[in-house]
């Protein structure tokens, strides 16, 4: 079945420490993106990627990197600049306008 | 700048009663609006969405909603809420018009809505 695949689905974070949450589609969309939702902000765009190899920054990019080495894979860090960064992360994709809206099943971050 | 407004924070409703979610958007052109649900702990399902044509668009689990142009609206209703409603939803809006992908979604701040027996 398509669809999009994040893990892990809780991750803990060390202080100074960098982690990678990792989202894969097999629905050979064209653009991925990151989002972070923190309680009664709903959903902010972090990065996007309309296409391999590049990728544009969202809305809160600052403490966060990403690559797009592949169309199926497009991985999110969290590095140690990211001063907050206990959230819930969700990765969508899309193909088309028709297309906005698949999401996957989130990563929650905390730190230790 | 693209922005969505959802007025009511929390939204009490009882089962079998009907529910209306309101959602204002701000865009200068023509909108693309979804409506998602979001279980506790889960990703976001996407409910509905309008593009273009009939300004009544119906949903999955019974989720119809209206834009109203004049009104800058896309409300959410449900003639009959069951208990397995109860969770949060979000209003977003999409820049239209242009090429689709990397298009970006803009996100309201979500309601919950709690389902009393």
């Amino acid at each position: 079945d398509g669809g999009i695949t994040q893990s892990p689905k809780y991750l803990f974070r060390k202080e100074g420490q960098n982690v990678t949450l990792s989202c894969e589609q097999n629905l050979n969309h064209d653009a991925m993106y990151w989002y972070r939702q923190d309680p009664g902000q709903g959903l902010r765009l972090i990065y996007y990627s309309q296409i391999v190899n590049d990728f544009q920054k969202g809305d809160i990019a600052e403490g966060y990197s990403v690559s797009r080495e592949k169309k199926e894979s497009f991985p999110l860090t969290v590095t140690s600049a990211q001063k907050n960064p206990t959230a819930f992360y969700l990765c969508a994709s899309s193909a088309g306008l028709t297309d906005l809206g698949l999401f996957g099943a989130g990563t929650r971050l905390s730190v230790l | 700048a693209q922005s969505v407004t959802q007025p009511d924070i929390h939204i009490t409703v009882s089962e079998g009663a009907s529910l209306e979610l309101r959602c204002n958007y701000s865009y200068g052109a023509t909108p693309y609006l979804f409506w998602y649900v979001q279980s506790p702990g889960q990703g976001l399902q996407l409910l509905l969405k309008y593009f273009s044509g009939d300004t009544l668009v119906q949903g999955i689990k019974g989720f119809e909603a209206e834009f109203k142009r004049s009104q800058s609206s896309f409300n959410l209703r449900k003639p009959s809420v069951h208990w397995s409603d109860a969770a949060e939803y979000f209003c977003a809006v999409a820049r239209g018009g242009i090429k689709a992908a990397g298009n970006k979604l803009t996100f309201g701040g979500g309601t919950r809505v709690l389902v009393k027996p």
